[in-house]
């Protein structure tokens, strides 16, 4: 799987957008690229993830550029409970042989919003 | 909306003890279930994944051993703890059928100390 650089930490004042970049130079065409948090002392949390389009859920929108080798993941209204590690990671979109291919989670950027 | 679960939240236990930590996962069958570990400052390891009851695969050789007794259950367990076993134990599922590049979704974790 390519490999993804994000900055290692960030803040935002509570109620703006949280931006938080991820590059992944590397990327292949088959694969998609996940987002993922991890609040302190919690399992990972799942946010969103895409291939070419942007995406938008409840939680998060996912802009990938026209390259797709960086993205941004925002949070448009942040709260305090968004205070969290945010993982980038691409993977090879799904098959079935060969397998189970684990999740690999790098350094992140740690978010912290600001009261 | 699937839900999973793990028991125990946190656990203190003697080296050379056994350990038993159990995960359930509701609202889905046949789910492929996933066992990590993640050590303090470390990234995740995968320990062990499965696609069906009784169908257990080791990623790592090690202390542990993992079991399905049901379909929506899964099982680490130790005959005796060692102290490199500690660490945040977090078991996760995804939709049956592929096992790379699917979307996966964690449980609470458990904390393990072995002293």
């Amino acid at each position: 799987d390519a490999k993804t650089t994000q900055p290692p930490s960030m803040d935002c004042a509570e109620g703006r957008a949280a931006n938080l970049p991820c590059n992944h130079s590397t990327i292949s065409g088959n694969e998609y690229v996940y987002w993922y948090r991890q609040i302190h002392s919690q399992g990972p949390q799942y946010i969103i993830h895409g291939l070419k389009n942007n995406e938008t859920n409840e939680m998060a929108s996912l802009i990938i550029t026209e390259d797709r080798k960086s993205s941004t993941l925002i949070l448009p209204h942040a709260t305090l409970r968004d205070t969290a590690v945010y993982y980038c990671i691409v993977r090879v979109a799904g098959y079935s042989g060969g397998g189970a291919d684990g999740l690999t989670f790098g350094k992140g950027t740690h978010l912290i919003i600001q009261p | 909306s699937q839900t999973i679960h793990q028991w125990p939240a946190t656990l203190v236990q003697p080296v050379g003890s056994p350990l038993s930590l159990e995960c359930t996962v509701e609202g889905t069958s046949n789910p492929n279930l996933y066992w990590y570990r993640q050590a303090a400052g470390r990234g995740l390891q995968l320990l062990f994944y499965s696609v069906g009851i009784g169908q257990i695969s080791s990623e790592v050789p090690q202390n542990l051993s993992a079991s399905r007794p049901q379909d929506r259950q899964f099982i680490l367990s130790s005959k005796k703890l060692l102290l490199s076993d500690s660490g945040f134990y977090l078991c996760a599922w995804s939709p049956p059928g592929l096992l790379r590049g699917e979307t996966q979704y964690f449980g609470p974790g458990t904390r393990l100390l072995v002293l």
